[in-house]
């Protein structure tokens, strides 16, 4: 049983580029959610997935943020036109809808210089 | 709305000791209640749950009970080893699971 896996781990980025994240959730799982997290706090919700479907995305998510989950299964989130404040651990985690726990990957951990 | 509340760390304590981490929270309606653990270097584990009033969540030596009334769910082990150490999220669930509110999280070093 694997859990949820990120790609990649770390990424550093200069200013102004675009980055790509990866989420493969758990294989059985419908419900895909992203989170950010900042040093020296809790995760806070980006977005979540429901199949294929985005169904609620947070205000934090700005409109250089983008996520998408076209089949179903993986997820990526694309961050356009970086800036220094969205460093930070960017996390998967995913469900079955109806199950109240959320199983998490390590994180993708984003520097921009 | 939705948020929890957990007492800053870190907390510094010596093996066997007694631990209790506080967690507070407002919600509406009613949620269900999360303790999470990160391990230097890995993602978060789910240690413990409870998803309605009155219920004790627990796993490894750790437990944790929703009160209602106070809107509490503190975190407590009766003995802690050096392994324990790391930080521990309070973490709640409103309406349909479709996204968990974090607290900022308590880091427990334990020293031998």
């Amino acid at each position: 049983d694997t859990g949820v896996s990120q790609d990649p781990r770390h990424k550093i980025t200069k200013r102004g580029q675009n980055v790509t994240f990866r989420c493969d959730p758990i294989s059985e799982h419908n419900r895909l959610y992203w989170y950010r997290q900042t040093l020296g706090q809790g995760p806070e919700f980006l977005t979540y997935f429901q199949n294929e479907a985005q169904l609620e995305k947070s205000r934090l998510l700005s409109d250089r943020f983008s996520a998408e989950r076209p089949k179903g299964s993986f997820s990526t989130l694309e961050i356009q036109r970086t800036e220094q404040g969205d460093s930070a651990m960017y996390l998967c985690a995913s469900s079955r809808k109806g199950m109240d726990e959320q199983f998490f990957g390590p994180g993708t951990r984003l520097t921009v210089l | 709305g939705n948020s929890v509340t957990q007492m800053e760390g870190p907390v510094t304590l010596s093996e066997e000791a007694f631990l209790t981490i506080n967690c507070t929270y407002t919600a509406t309606g009613y949620p269900s209640l999360f303790w999470y653990v990160q391990y230097p270097g890995e993602g978060l584990q789910l240690l413990l749950k409870a998803t309605k009033a009155d219920d004790k969540g627990s796993n490894k030596g750790f437990e944790a009970t929703y009160r209602k009334e106070t809107t509490s769910f503190h975190l407590e082990k009766g003995s802690v080893q050096v392994s324990d150490s790391a930080v521990y999220f309070c973490a709640l669930s409103a309406y349909n699971f479709n996204k968990f509110y974090f607290g900022s999280g308590t880091k427990l070093n334990v020293k031998p």
